[in-house]
């Protein structure tokens, strides 16, 4: 079946710091992948995505790149704030699970000022 | 705004109660879900359904129940059976045609339920 390993937290970082969020993932086919982002007492937003091999999700200054070659998706930004601490779930979707969403275990981040 | 309230934020309830949580959508969207998050384990799937008096169960059914009589509405009842009960509840919704091979499976949340059982 499906299943998205990602990175384990907490991961903590000054801000201005350069974030790199490792996701791995096994799957038939050629699934959706996904990174929602959940900020403290909150539900989940979508933060990017990405529907196919070599597409790049990208938002707020976060980037993912689609590796079909290394089954990764790993989140990236070049400069986090304060404002970025949050959990954050990697997360893929396919036929093979009747494209019901199949999340990695999230990754704590927070920046200090 | 469209969007998927949940209700309440928080409950308390004793052992041995059942609980029912709300959650409505105004996105006119076919399939709904709900989801347990507990510390370090990610979002678990509890039930969902892809279309009015249809749903399903997910990986971790027991000890809960659902129903879907309207769209907008996929209510979770906690029962006395779940032994361990004490998580985060989070409602979720997608486009029906987003969950099939041209879509991305992309849904969207609520701002959940905390359940606490005393």
């Amino acid at each position: 079946g499906n299943s998205v390993t990602q990175m384990e937290g907490p991961v903590t970082l000054s801000e201005e710091a350069f974030l790199t969020i490792n996701c791995t993932y096994t799957a038939t086919g050629y699934p959706s992948l996904f990174w929602y982002v959940q900020y403290p007492g909150e539900g989940l937003q979508l933060l990017l995505k990405a529907t196919k091999a070599d597409d790049k999700g990208s938002n707020k200054g976060f980037e993912a790149t689609y590796r079909k070659e290394t089954t990764s998706f790993h989140l990236e930004k070049g400069s986090v704030q304060v404002s970025d601490s949050a959990v954050y779930f990697c997360a893929l979707s396919g036929r093979s699970s009747n494209y019901k969403l199949t999340f990695g275990k999230g990754t704590l981040l927070t920046v200090n000022p | 705004d469209g969007g998927i309230t949940q209700s309440p934020k928080y409950l308390f309830r004793k052992e041995g109660q059942n609980v029912t949580l709300s959650c409505e959508q105004n996105l006119n969207h076919d399939a709904m879900y709900w989801y347990r998050q507990d510390p370090g384990q990610g979002l678990r799937l509890i039930y969902y359904s892809q279309i009015v008096n249809d749903f399903q169960k997910g990986d971790i059914a027991e000890g809960y129940s659902v129903s879907r009589e309207k769209k907008e509405s996929f209510p979770l009842t906690v029962t006395s059976a779940q032994k361990n009960p004490t998580a985060f509840y989070l409602c979720a919704s997608s486009i029906q045609e987003d969950r099939g091979p041209m879509g991305t499976g992309e849904l969207f949340f609520g701002e959940g339920s905390r359940l606490t059982v005393l």
